[in-house]
This record gives structure tokens, sequence and C-alpha cells, in this order.
């Protein structure tokens, strides 16, 4: 999506961290939610943000500031199975919700 | 409960021909969408619609059409196919919480190809 930014690929190991961030565009900005998609599948939901600070699921956290429009994805305790797509997702006032391009990450032993 | 079922899961095409993908959930949520997902992309938002009677147009409705006559269903009609529309085309619902952003949950896709 032209009004969301994030990385394409990111790559870590087996019982690591790793943070996907997503920059966004601020006009009419409600809000950010996260999806996983494995190849061949549809997108599950992770995690949604309305409010600035910390959202935390299991291993799974994602973050926002309005002041810096940001937002991101924290992955904890990697395994091989979190291999997927990632994506950010920005909604407005109108229930429009537009999806970034997403981030492949690929877990490693 | 079936969550978002959506038919067919596969079909082929020619250039000119019209379909309906079927999209139907048994969650009574309000909020529905089309999106269609090209190789190595983002979806990108059809149309959706907030509840019965009740639609609008996303990113990319040109060439589609929808209607929502009941909270269940969610029809996209391809009224003349297009080389362009091949690509993976999913149904979500939600309550609609957070401007649409809580949870959605997605059909299985449809695989279309127009040749």
């Amino acid at each position: 999506g032209q009004s969301l930014e994030q990385p394409s690929e990111v790559t870590a190991v087996e019982g690591a961290i790793v943070q996907i961030n997503c920059t966004y565009q601020t006009s009419g900005f409600y809000g950010l939610s996260w999806y996983q998609q494995h190849d061949g599948g549809a997108p599950t939901f992770l995690s949604y943000n309305g409010l600035d600070g910390l959202e935390e699921t299991g291993r799974f956290s994602s973050f926002l500031s309005r002041s810096d429009s940001y937002g991101y994805l924290l992955l904890q305790e990697l395994q091989m199975k979190d291999s997927a797509s990632y994506f950010c997702v920005r909604g407005d006032s109108s229930y429009k919700l537009i999806f970034g391009s997403g981030t492949r990450l690929l877990v490693r032993p | 409960n079936a969550g978002v079922t959506q038919t067919p899961k596969f079909q082929v095409l020619k250039t000119g021909q019209s379909m309906t993908l079927q999209c139907a959930q048994d969650m009574n949520h309000e909020y529905m969408s089309w999106y269609r997902q090209d190789p190595g992309m983002g979806l990108r938002l059809i149309h959706y619609s907030v509840g019965a009677g009740i639609t609008d147009q996303g990113e990319v409705p040109n060439g589609y059409n929808v209607s929502r006559s009941t909270t269940e269903d969610f029809p996209l009609r391809l009224l003349s196919a297009a080389p362009s529309q091949t690509s993976v085309y999913f149904c979500a619902s939600s309550y609609g919480g957070g401007g649409g952003l809580d949870t959605q949950y997605f059909g299985p896709g449809t695989r279309l190809t127009v040749l």
C-alpha cells in the first residue's frame, strides 16, 4: 500500500527476537493492526493498536506511536513456524483498510 | 461455526465472461470486505460493507460490483473478466470494532485465472 512502509524481508535465527517496523501516513489515521500469512494460506489476525503503547499477546507484541507515525510488531522466542509474511494494516474513520506490502520473515535454525 | 466460507476455491474464466464469487459468514458480523492479492503483494481492498444494505468502494473497485442484502452474505461480481483480474480473492468479516481494524476473519480464498 502506498500509505504504509514496511521492510520487504527480514531474516532471524530460531529463538531470537525480531522487530518489524511500519510507518504510515497520518491523514485520518485511526489505528494499526497486524496479520500473519503463511504461503498459500489466508491472513490471520495478530494484534490491534488503537491507542499509543504496547499490546502483548503471548510471544507477539505490537506497539504504536502516533506522534512518530510509526508502529512495530515484535516476535519473541522465534520458532520455525513463524516463517511467514507479516502485514501492517492502517485504518481510518471510514472503515477503509489499507494493507502494507508485507514483510517476509525467514527464521533459520 | 463454519466461519467465513468462499466458493469456488478455483476458477478459470475467459476474457469477457462474468461470474460471482460467493462469501458467507455465520458469526453475525456486521463488517464484511473483499480483497485481492497479487503474487508477492499485500491485500488490496475492493469493496466493503458495514452492514446489510450498505456498501462502499475500496482501493480497487473498478470492474467489480457487490451487494449486501443479508448480514450473512456478501457476493462479489466480476462484470466482464480481464486478464488483469487474475488474482487470489479473499473475503473477510468482523464485528467492525476499531473502525474495522479489530479481528478480521478471512475465508480460504478463491484463486481466479482469466485467460
